[in-house]
């Protein structure tokens, strides 16, 4: 257990809907990352948040977007979903922003789009 | 831009030998870590062993161990005595070094289906 969950665990929606992806880092953790992984294009960054902030954009669509709240969980909010959307998608954490820490990896969300 | 090459999508290996998994990466940039990830049936991420670019030494973590030729761009991981439970999918992955700063993600490759056979 690396000590950062996601929730849910499995997610069934039908195209054109709306959802959440929510993440609690580990406790102390600062950074919260968003990975995509998907049959077509492997695992691939999406964003990056830091104590608050955006850091870094990776390949995130535009009808994807983040936040990461105050008491530091973050949430990933996918729209107008599309077959293509369905993926595993993960969440990890570290202490710091920069590459000097390690990331931890959730669980992540199943999410599958009909 | 950064990538990294799995070349092998499957590999198989007889438990209690060894096996070496490839990857190689591409970059303009002299320091960065560079890591193996392992992904069982689970589907967790666990990280199996981290290398800094800038040390010489082959990082090593029981079992598993790493041939890191800078100059070749060439990141090779080694299992020695291979054992049911190491079967998963093995990701090689790149993360630019940034002292102190606000960057850190990684860059996956495709990864390695390893078959460990009884």
């Amino acid at each position: 257990d690396s000590g950062v969950t996601q929730t849910p665990k499995h997610l069934i929606t039908a195209t054109g809907q709306r959802v959440t992806l929510r993440c609690s880092p580990r406790s102390g953790d600062l950074s919260v990352y968003w990975y995509q992984q998907s049959l077509d294009q492997g695992l691939q960054f999406l964003i990056q948040y830091y104590n608050g902030e955006e850091r870094a954009k990776g390949n995130i669509l535009e009808r994807f977007s983040a936040q990461q709240f105050p008491d530091l969980h973050s949430e990933l909010n996918l729209s107008s979903l599309e077959l293509g959307d369905s993926a595993l998608y993960f969440c990890a954490s570290s202490v710091g922003a920069s590459s000097t820490y390690e990331q931890y990896f959730g669980p992540g969300t199943r999410l599958t789009v009909t | 831009a950064q990538t990294v090459t799995q070349s092998q999508p499957e590999m198989s290996v007889q438990e209690a030998e060894t096996v070496t998994l490839s990857c190689t990466y591409d970059t303009s940039e002299s320091d960065y870590y560079l890591f193996w990830y392992k992904q069982p049936p689970s589907r967790q991420m666990i990280l199996v062993i981290r290398q800094e670019a800038y040390k010489q030494q082959n990082a090593t973590e029981n079992r598993f161990s790493v041939n890191f030729q800078k100059a070749a761009k060439s990141f090779s991981l080694k299992i020695s005595d291979s054992q049911l439970g190491d079967a998963a999918m093995y990701f090689c992955a790149y993360r630019t070094q940034n002292y102190g700063g606000s960057q850190g993600n990684l860059i996956f490759g495709k990864g390695t289906k390893l078959s460990v056979k009884p």
